[in-house]
């Protein structure tokens, strides 16, 4: 079992439609890092959080550090935010990524 | 300011022979990390360095190692290429404190044929 677990996988949606991305992990962390890449390979962060909600825009990142539980939200989604969402934990021993979540939104 | 830049963008190999890849942080940035991304494992940690010192070290063999100069800039150094080194390589900087965030260079596309 990865230690970092994203949901879904892959997910299509229509041009303003609301949009959740799930990230689940299993080890003890120091924070947690959303990051959006593009197809060419750029990574972009998006939010680190160690605690409660983040908002940025359209974006917006919760976490529970109970639960170890994250979500990314997208408000209004447009086709421009089709891309690759990747969690990951910030741990003394560095980053630990999930698998990523391949968004399309179709306009 | 200046993003964090990699160098170079692509890179074509042949097996067996070795390769080095340079990172330069953003300004003030003295924490450099490494990472490998496939298509079958996504994005892993290969190692970090702080202040010319390895900080981290994931788990790869032994013919992928680093270093970091006193600028901060870092190189990578993968030795016997194998084809399944084929990759994005990354690096991305950060403080000293992890928490404030990381910042990805655009990454290095090698091809071991």
């Amino acid at each position: 079992k990865n230690e970092v677990e994203q949901s879904p996988q892959n997910l299509t949606a229509q041009e303003g439609e609301f949009i959740t991305i799930n990230c689940s992990y299993s080890v003890g962390i120091s924070a947690l890092h959303w990051l959006q890449q593009h197809p060419g390979g750029g990574i972009v962060s998006l939010f680190m959080l160690s605690s409660g909600k983040k908002k940025h825009g359209r974006l917006i990142a919760t976490i529970n550090i109970q639960e170890k539980h994250s979500s990314l939200h997208i408000t209004a989604s447009h086709p421009r935010d089709s891309a690759v969402y990747i969690c990951a934990a910030v741990r003394a021993d560095g980053l630990t990524f999930g698998k990523g979540t391949h968004l399309i939104i179709q306009p | 300011k200046a993003g964090v830049t990699q160098t170079p963008r692509y890179l074509i190999k042949t097996r067996g022979q070795q390769v080095t890849l340079s990172c330069s942080p953003i300004s003030g940035h003295r924490s450099v990390s490494w990472y490998q991304q496939t298509p079958g494992q996504g994005l892993q940690f290969l190692f970090e360095y702080f202040s010319e010192t390895q900080r981290n070290k994931g788990n790869f063999p032994g013919r992928f190692s680093g270093r970091q100069f006193s600028n901060s800039r870092s190189e990578m150094n993968v030795s016997t290429l194998e084809l399944g080194d084929s990759a994005l390589y990354l690096c991305a900087s950060s403080l000293a404190d992890r928490a404030y965030g990381y910042t990805f260079g655009s990454g290095t596309r090698l091809t071991v044929v």
